[in-house]
């Protein structure tokens, strides 16, 4: 079955640092990946995407991700955290049909 | 981008009710889905709202439990019937436009009590 796969329930970062969120896939053929953050109490939004093209893509607040194929990873990165980044971070895929499929989630505490 | 206002944003209802959840999208898009998400846990796609016709459910999901309406190409209801405590859930709109982001209305927050 294909799926994505986000190891960490939580990563804990201080302010400055750099910050890595893990995502891994399990897809047939050409992957579509979206990474999303989730505030507290608010809906989903939008960071990036990775359809075709430069394995680097960047996205909203400075947020990045590489899509590795050899590692099905698409990692998202960002080289300075801030606290206001703290939230709850989606891997999302799609294998080119209409369902997104979510990973299971990464909070991400960033800090002072 | 598209802008998605989903209401109610909240409530509390009686057990054995049901609430009709509002989406409405502020341009047309292909598609609009329905997921359920328990708080700071992964979403779970109820539906597919088809436009003119019926939803597409997954798993676990039945139509007489969630009836879902699509009349247009911007606005789709969700509605959950005969509530039971197992029922209060995060409910969450979205809409996509063939293969780009999707975009997420601010979800319902359901108790059922």
């Amino acid at each position: 079955a294909q799926s994505v796969a986000q190891p960490e329930d939580q990563v804990n970062v201080a302010e400055g640092n750099p910050l890595t969120v893990k995502c891994t896939y399990s897809v047939s053929g050409n992957p579509y990946l979206f990474w999303y953050v989730q505030y507290p109490n608010r809906g989903l939004q939008f960071l990036l995407k990775y359809i075709t093209g430069d394995n680097l893509v960047k996205g909203s607040y400075g947020f990045e991700a590489e899509f590795n194929k050899s590692q099905t990873s698409f990692p998202q990165k960002k080289p300075s955290a801030l606290v206001s980044d703290s939230a709850l971070y989606f891997c999302i895929f799609t294998g080119g049909g209409n369902k997104l499929t979510f990973g299971t989630g990464t909070q991400l505490k960033v800090e002072l | 981008s598209a802008v998605i206002s989903q209401k109610p944003s909240r409530d509390i209802c009686q057990r054995g009710t049901s609430l009709t959840i509002q989406c409405q999208v502020d341009s047309q898009v292909t598609m609009m889905f329905w997921y359920r998400q328990q708080p700071g846990q992964s979403l779970t796609l109820i539906a597919t709202a088809n436009q003119g016709s019926e939803a597409t459910y997954e798993s676990g999901f039945v139509i007489d439990k969630f009836p879902i309406s699509r009349p247009n190409l911007t606005f789709s209801t969700l509605t959950v019937s005969n509530m039971s405590p197992e029922d209060s859930s995060i409910y969450l709109c979205s809409a996509r436009r063939g293969d780009t982001e999707a975009f997420f209305g601010q979800g319902t927050r359901l108790t059922v009590v």
